[in-house]
């Protein structure tokens, strides 16, 4: 099982570039979000989404836009990029609102 | 609203030593709580959960955490600690849509 993929690990942007960063579930797990990690800061939720067809935001929204058509992809969009977007991206799915979430190898995005 | 706190950012230990990892959460509702770990360049991982019954709960690498509702908190303990335990260790606390993380800890095994 490959269980939560993320595309691309590491990306460099540009201050102002656009890019969607990918995320695959192969568990069909209703509940998908996206994190971000900040040293000294934990995780923090930006988006999250219960089923296909229904998102809603987290914690830190904003600069980022999502969707889910599928059960299985949920991408993460960054409408342009800014230094501040610099972080560690996880993505995680999860069988119900409370259970055992299952994290990707994250992405690492630098905006210079 | 639900938030955690790891009261210790960093905790460096010697190898076979004991090790408690201090967590304490706020919540105005029944929660359910877990531990993460997370090695060098590698996603998060389940350790351990507290969905309901026993207050005490343990993982199959010699973990434990105990629950306990009138001091609001959830400590992760082992007896003696392994080089390979070397790693963050994040608290999470259930909220209404998701889960909210502490800001972790960063468990170092000296040899």
């Amino acid at each position: 099982n490959a269980g939560v993929t993320q595309t691309p690990k590491f990306q460099v942007l540009k201050t102002g570039q656009s890019m969607t960063l990918q995320c695959a579930q192969d568990m069909n797990h209703e509940y998908m979000s996206w994190y971000r990690q900040d040293p000294g800061m934990g995780l923090r939720l930006i988006h999250y989404s219960v089923g296909a067809g229904i998102t809603d935001q987290g914690e830190v929204p904003n600069g980022y836009n999502v969707s889910r058509s599928t059960t299985e992809d949920f991408p993460l969009r960054l409408l342009s990029a800014a230094p501040s977007q610099t972080s560690v991206y996880f993505c995680a799915s999860s069988t119900r609102r409370y259970g055992e979430a299952f994290f990707g190898q994250g992405t690492r995005l630098t905006v210079v | 609203a639900q938030s955690v706190t790891q009261l210790d950012s960093q905790v460096p230990v010697f190898e076979e030593a004991p090790v408690e990892l201090r967590c304490n959460y706020s919540s105005s509702v029944s929660v359910y709580l877990f531990w993460y770990v997370q090695y060098p360049n590698q996603g998060l991982q389940l350790l351990l959960k507290y969905l309901s019954g026993s207050t005490l709960v343990e993982s199959i690498n010699g973990f434990e955490a105990e629950f306990n509702k009138s001091q609001t908190s959830f400590h992760l303990r082992k007896p003696s600690v392994h080089i390979s335990d070397t790693a963050e260790y994040f608290c999470a606390v259930s909220g209404s849509n998701n889960l909210f993380f502490g800001t972790g800890t960063r468990l170092t095994v000296i040899p």
